[in-house]
């Protein structure tokens, strides 16, 4: 079965632009959820998408949004990009919501993202 | 805040020793405690995951979890230079998503 895979794997944006980054889960899978990575912050959660609906959203300004579609495939927006936002973004796919006990998330490889 | 707190090491172990990896957390509902090994430039890959205070053994890892003490530790027997990496320590919290400790960086030497 394939993994997780996400495009672009490398972006360079300036500030100001937006990006769209795209991750398609693994088959089957209904939940994907995307974490912001940095060396400072580590593994930050943004946002988990469940049945094409946002199920729950981490701590980010509103110029961080995502939505996903019926094959669940999940893209996730960044508008009005600042420096700050240079990071890898993962982001990773379950089965069902994440929090059944036994339920577990995979990761894609990543994009990273340079903001000049 | 809820937080999952982890030594950023680096922990140095020489190779066959047992490396133990330590993370607490402050939420007392959390529910279930998950690790992920990282390799630097690499996505994380979940090790093992353990929601059920004791011990849980996956070949060379061992997971023990304590809820009262709010801790969750790995063990990692035999190290071997390839268990090189940065280990997550990361904690489900109802209502919310997976919350992730910054890692410890594991050093095995030859």
């Amino acid at each position: 079965k394939a993994g997780v895979t996400q495009t672009p794997r490398y972006l360079i944006k300036t500030r100001g632009q937006q990006v769209t980054l795209s991750c398609s889960p693994i088959s089957g899978h209904r939940s994907v959820s995307w974490y912001q990575q940095t060396p400072g912050q580590g593994l930050q959660f943004l946002f988990e998408y469940f049945s094409e609906t946002q199920r729950n959203k981490g701590n980010f300004p509103g110029r961080f949004s995502g939505r996903q579609f019926s094959n669940s495939r999940s893209e996730m927006n960044v508008s009005t990009l600042e420096l700050g936002d240079s990071a890898l973004y993962l982001c990773a796919s379950s089965q069902q919501r994440v929090g059944r006990l036994t339920d577990t998330q995979y990761f894609g490889p990543g994009t990273r993202l340079t903001v000049l | 805040q809820k937080e999952v707190e982890q030594n950023s090491g680096p922990l140095s172990v020489p190779e066959g020793a047992i490396a133990s990896l330590n993370c607490t957390y402050s939420d007392r509902g959390s529910q279930s405690f998950f690790w992920y090994r990282q390799y630097s430039g690499k996505s994380p890959e979940l090790i093992m995951f353990i929601y059920s205070n004791g011990d849980k053994e996956d070949g060379r890892f061992t997971a023990q979890l304590n809820k009262a003490s709010q801790y969750v530790s790995l063990l990692i027997r035999d190290s071997q230079p390839s268990d090189s990496a940065t280990y997550l320590c990361a904690v489900f919290q109802a209502g919310t998503a997976l919350i992730f400790g910054k890692g410890t960086t594991l050093s095995v030497s030859s």
